[in-house]
């Protein structure tokens, strides 16, 4: 079965940085490409990044331009997202995601992670 | 970047009815529609992928259509579990963009 296990949430102050981790099993995982999606408290969903299986191809929101770094580790079958200067609104559920399609970097998010709470504040 | 809206932003409804949510994008995103079901507390779950292609294991009273900009989910008739709130999905084009979800509840 495919399972997608995050970790590495928890509190940190304005301007702080924090990295969480997703490791995958259950199916090859560098032949997919991942993501990170965020929810902030009572709200929708916003996706934050994106990497294809080889790394060759990433994708931020603009929110996390400049700011965030989305890297994996294909022998250790993780993905992590390392943030930086993080502030309040940085505050969510931090959930990894596989994308469906096998080729490119777009596509549904056919399984999700349980997701990894990050809380910004002094 | 593709803004999404859906509407009704929630609604009340029975076991046994019929649900229909729709989905609109800002610019013509072709079929690169998906909706997702989350229930509180849980991560999203796939529904429906590319406008209209039920995910397996997705029982059959869900249902999408639509293309372009307008998009439309059905739940044919409402089952218990079913109750969650629905989001919309774009991924036509970078950045991937979301509806804001519909909450269904009783």
């Amino acid at each position: 079965d495919v399972q997608l296990v995050e970790s590495g949430g928890g509190l940190v102050k304005p301007g702080g940085s924090l990295r969480v981790s997703c490791v995958a099993s259950g199916f090859t995982f560098s032949s997919y490409s991942m993501t990170w999606v965020r929810q902030s408290p009572g709200k929708g969903l916003e996706w934050v990044a994106s990497i294809s299986g080889t790394s060759s191809s990433i994708y931020y929101a603009d929110s996390a331009k400049g700011r965030f770094t989305i890297s994996r580790d294909n022998a250790k079958n993780s993905m992590f997202l390392q943030m930086s200067s993080l502030r309040a609104e940085d505050t969510a559920i931090y959930f990894c995601a596989r994308l469906a399609n096998v080729v490119v970097i777009s596509g549904p998010f056919d399984y999700w992670g349980q997701g990894s709470l990050v809380t910004v504040s002094a | 970047d593709i803004q999404m809206t859906q509407s009704p932003s929630s609604l009340s409804a029975s076991v046994g009815d019929r649900v229909t949510i729709t989905c609109q994008a800002s610019q013509d995103i072709r079929r690169y529609l998906n909706w997702y079901q989350q229930k509180s507390g849980k991560a999203p779950k796939l529904l429906i992928f590319d406008a209209s292609s039920l995910e397996p294991g997705v029982p059959s009273r869900f249902s999408g259509s639509g293309s372009g900009t307008h998009f439309t989910f059905t739940i044919s008739s409402l089952q218990p579990e079913d109750f969650a709130t629905y989001y919309c999905q774009q991924y036509d084009a970078f950045p991937v963009t979301f509806g804001p979800g519909t909450k269904v509840d009783v």
